[in-house]
């Protein structure tokens, strides 16, 4: 149980266009999902938190309009990277938690490789 | 706010031979703590987790960590590695009471264990 997807695993985009990443719990109803990135070599720095039916809450620095994040159900949340450009290249993770109310129950996703060229 | 600590970026082993990955933290609430894996290309997946009771956490694959508040410390350890054991090991907590910072993972730098024949 608790198996979190993530589609597209890899994606490979030009400059200029829109990216769209979607992160869905297959087998429990995640109330929130969080979206992380990832430098190579580096730690996952968190992106936002997605509450389902509500707008999505981002850490400082962070872009919301470039940045979007919807969380329309309880089984999916999606990230799109808008005008994508170079520097957005990266690992993508979200992980999803259920409605257990307890704050340590994170299921994580396994990743999306995005290249801008 | 909290802060993880890795206190190694790498560490190579021979096979057989035992290892530790050492963790450091600082927090002004109590959390969890986790340590969470990662293969090449892959999302995270939990090894452990220290939520409360007994210091002395183990996973399934023989590792175990240890929970000492006085050092604040959650060092990994396993005493004989395995080659498969290769990989990217994060050391995380997460707060235990709620407010805004309720189910946000905060990651340390990673350390990448590579085990050598």
């Amino acid at each position: 149980g608790a198996v979190v997807s993530q589609h597209p695993s890899r994606v490979i985009c030009k400059s200029g266009t829109s990216v769209k990443i979607e992160c869905r719990s297959l087998d429990f109803q995640a109330t929130t999902m969080f979206w992380y990135r990832q430098f190579p070599k580096q730690s996952l720095m968190l992106m936002a938190t997605s509450n389902e039916g509500s707008k999505a809450t981002y850490e400082q620095g962070v872009e919301k309009d470039k940045f979007l994040i919807n969380h329309a159900s309880l089984t999916l949340s999606t990230l799109t990277v808008t005008s994508a450009h170079p520097e957005d290249s990266s690992f993508y993770i979200c992980s999803a938690k259920g409605t257990s109310g307890l704050s340590y129950e994170q299921y994580f996703g396994p990743g999306t490789r995005l290249t801008v060229t | 706010a909290q802060s993880v600590t890795q206190l190694d970026s790498q560490v190579p082993v021979f096979e057989e031979a035992p290892v530790e990955l050492r963790c450091n933290y600082s927090s002004s609430v109590s959390v969890y703590l986790f340590w969470y894996v990662q293969y090449p290309n892959q999302g995270l997946q939990l090894l452990l987790k220290y939520l409360s009771g007994s210091t002395l956490v183990e996973s399934i694959n023989g590792f175990e960590a240890e929970f000492n508040k006085s050092q604040t410390s959650f060092h990994l350890r396993k005493p004989s590695v395995h080659i498969s054991d290769t990989a990217e090991y994060f050391c995380a907590l997460v707060p235990r009471g709620g407010g805004t910072s309720y189910g946000k993972l905060t990651f340390g730098q990673g350390t990448i264990l590579t085990v050598h024949p």
